[in-house]
């Protein structure tokens, strides 16, 4: 079975910190690994990609990818309110173009 | 700019209800997959089309089914609606192998009385 797990939070941080967002995956066959961020009554919006080990930046978001360990994490830098919202992680395995979601983080920066 | 497009954001109907949900996108896209998402369950796959005329179960098939008679629009039918089907329902649509993720619609929030 395919699962991806992430903490359901809430987490909360105050403006201007880094949130960290954690996911791991069941599934070593795992080929891509997705960020979506999901507003409340909206749908999800892609933020971030990656495929290989290590870290990815684009702006103040950071995806980081273990796959020894099966964790994918998204780092905030300089959270701002607006980031406020569910992330989910999603997993692309290599037998189709299927995704597999985790439940979601919700996140809440502080002014 | 990829346009996921459903028909209705909110819809509300009776029990025992044929319900269509209508999906719309274009970008020649390949992949389209309808999801419902419901509070601490994340985001379930109902069913998905990989082609024209081509459908795959997902994980929750049951009490639903599908159509995709033209490569942009794929409808989502609830045969006899229940009162459990009330969730919201995304769609979403993908190129190729997915290597850049999907694009979804705005979501269609569902209830059923």
């Amino acid at each position: 079975q395919k699962e991806v797990e992430q903490n359901s939070g809430p987490l909360s941080v105050p403006e201007g910190a880094i949130a960290s967002l954690n996911c791991t995956y069941s599934d070593r066959g795992s080929q891509s690994f997705f960020w979506y961020r999901q507003y409340s009554g909206k749908s999800p919006e892609l933020i971030m990609f990656i495929y290989s080990n290590g870290d990815k930046e684009d702006g103040r978001f950071t995806a980081q990818l273990n796959k020894a360990s099966q964790y994918v994490s998204l780092l905030i830098r300089d959270s701002q309110p607006s980031d406020s919202a569910t992330y989910l992680c999603a997993v692309n395995v290599d037998t189709g173009n299927q995704f597999y979601f985790g439940t979601g983080t919700s996140l809440t920066v502080i002014p | 700019d990829v346009k996921v497009t459903q028909s209705s954001r909110y819809l509300v109907k009776r029990t025992g209800e044929k319900v269509f949900l209508e999906c719309v996108q274009d970008m020649d896209h390949e992949n389209m997959f309808w999801y419902r998402q419901d509070p601490g369950l994340g985001l379930r796959l109902i069913y998905f089309s990989y082609d024209v005329k081509m459908k795959e179960k997902g994980d929750i098939p049951e009490g639903y089914s599908v159509s995709r008679e033209k490569k942009e629009r794929f409808s989502l039918i609830l045969e006899s609606a229940s009162t459990n089907q009330t969730s919201m329902y995304l769609c979403a649509s993908s190129f190729g192998q997915a290597s850049y993720g999907y694009t979804f619609g705005s979501g269609t929030r569902l209830t059923v009385v």
